[in-house]
């Protein structure tokens, strides 16, 4: 059962535009949505998160959006660089289950000069 | 800081073969983790450690087992390998539990034939 479900699975976007990745989760309990970026030949690397509590935190060009009511939460990549060409995933846990994160499928970037 | 290390970085395997994936971190946390990482299927939490001499399963266990050896090490161990274990493996350190970043390792690129 996938808990969290990410898409597209593919995006492809010129230099300079928007990169939005889009995440749905299930479990009312997750209380943390962490993204992460992993290049290739390298573990992933956490990108920025969120708690339920906001439903928007920005750091650089990364931006969070957080719908709780839909249970959705979205990543939007502003003036998006070659250098961002990567893999994304989305993720989620609840400290009270044990605070394990479920991740997405992932979503893999590819930024055109 | 080395952060998290993983040996060996490949392996290949006859099925039925037995190894043990070794995984080690300098930064004193206190929960560990390994994931499998197959296409399109995201990052799956195999087994995971919440703190010295503890070990619980995640999303995927069967096949594998786990040592957290001290709090510095947390190895995965295959008793008989499967062409479905076929995977690149991570490891991952946090603080503890719950809400914290994950730092992960390198990867170990396994090919059971």
């Amino acid at each position: 059962q996938q808990q969290v479900k990410q898409s597209p699975q593919s995006l492809i976007v010129q230099k300079g535009g928007i990169s939005i990745i889009n995440c749905a989760y299930e479990n009312t309990a997750f209380d943390y949505f962490p993204w992460y970026q992993q290049f290739p030949g390298k573990g992933p690397a956490l990108l920025i998160a969120i708690r339920p509590d906001v439903s928007e935190k920005k750091e650089g060009r990364f931006t969070i959006s957080f719908n709780k009511s839909a249970k959705q939460f979205s990543l939007h990549i502003m003036d998006s660089q070659p250098g961002d060409s990567a893999t994304y995933f989305c993720a989620a846990s609840s400290y009270n289950q044990g605070g394990k994160l479920i991740f997405g499928q992932g979503t893999e970037l590819s930024v055109k000069p | 800081n080395a952060g998290v290390t993983q040996t060996p970085k490949f392996q290949v395997l006859k099925t039925g073969q037995s190894m043990t994936l070794q995984c080690a971190q300098d930064m004193n946390h206190n929960s560990m983790y390994w994931y499998r990482q197959d296409p399109g299927m995201g990052l799956r939490l195999i087994y995971y450690s919440a703190s010295e001499g503890t070990t619980d399963k995640g999303e995927v266990p069967n096949g594998y087992n786990v040592s957290r050896l001290n709090k510095r090490e947390f190895s995965l161990r295959l008793e008989s390998a499967a062409p479905s274990q076929t995977s690149v493996y991570f490891c991952a350190s946090s603080p503890d539990r719950g809400p914290y970043e994950q730092y992960f390792g390198p990867g170990t690129r396994l090919t059971v034939t």
